[in-house]
């Protein structure tokens, strides 16, 4: 069955980086958009990031553009997000999802605290 | 005012409807929008539900129940997500979602209690 499992979460101080990883199986991950999306602490969804099916198109959210980088490995079936000068308010549970968000992953979280 | 507004919170009782409203922001135009609708439960991820833009273009997640319907009332420049035959596993958080200026944009979710 489709499926996305998240992983590369942690604790991370101000400033500092983390890659987060995707991994998709149970369809064929070149035919389709993918997006980043996250969750602070009892809040709403928050869209993070976009990449086209071929990766040649990419959008962010004001929030983390120039900080977050979005791209995917068709080869491997995976999708990533390198996430830089993180900030607090960068906590969150970060979910990647397939198209218009059908399915989720289960999520990874980070937290961004000294 | 935020692109996409929703009720913070309804309540509704068991077997009754409910009706969750997105209400687009008075700038942009309701009709030339596809509405996404979520569900998520306590601890879990969001799950897609359906996706309605008209009554010739809408489509109901897979396995997702056809209690769960969309529609849009233009007069109020809004998207709807109506449930009938409210059950308790309904109980759950709901958002709505578009695609907007290079952007995915949700509402603040609805956060619906079945009692």
């Amino acid at each position: 069955q489709v499926q996305l499992v998240e992983s590369g979460g942690g604790l991370v101080k101000p400033g500092g980086s983390l890659r987060l990883s995707c991994a998709a199986s149970g369809f064929t991950f070149s035919d389709y958009y993918m997006s980043w999306i996250r969750q602070a602490p009892g809040r709403g969804l928050e869209w993070v990031s976009y990449i086209s099916s071929s990766g040649t198109t990419i959008y962010y959210a004001d929030s983390v553009r120039g900080r977050f980088t979005i791209y995917r490995d068709n080869a491997k079936n995976s999708l990533y997000l390198q996430m830089n000068s993180l900030r607090a308010e960068d906590t969150a549970v970060y979910y990647c999802a397939r198209g218009w968000f059908d399915p989720w992953g289960q999520g990874t979280l980070v937290t961004v605290s000294s | 005012q935020a692109v996409l507004t929703q009720p913070s919170s309804l309540s509704a009782s068991p077997g009754a409807s409910a009706s969750l409203t997105c209400t687009l922001h008075s700038g942009i135009n309701v009709g030339t929008y596809g509405i996404y609708w979520y569900q998520q439960k306590p601890g879990s991820p969001p799950q897609y539900l359906l996706k309605f833009k008209s009554d010739s273009d809408k489509e109901r997640g897979s396995g997702v129940p056809s209690r769960f319907s969309g529609s849009k009332d233009a007069s109020a420049n809004a998207g709807i997500l109506l449930i009938s035959g409210l059950q308790s596993e309904d109980e759950a958080d709901y958002y709505c979602m578009i695609w907007h200026s290079d952007a995915y944009v949700f509402g603040g979710g609805t956060k619906l209690t079945v009692l």
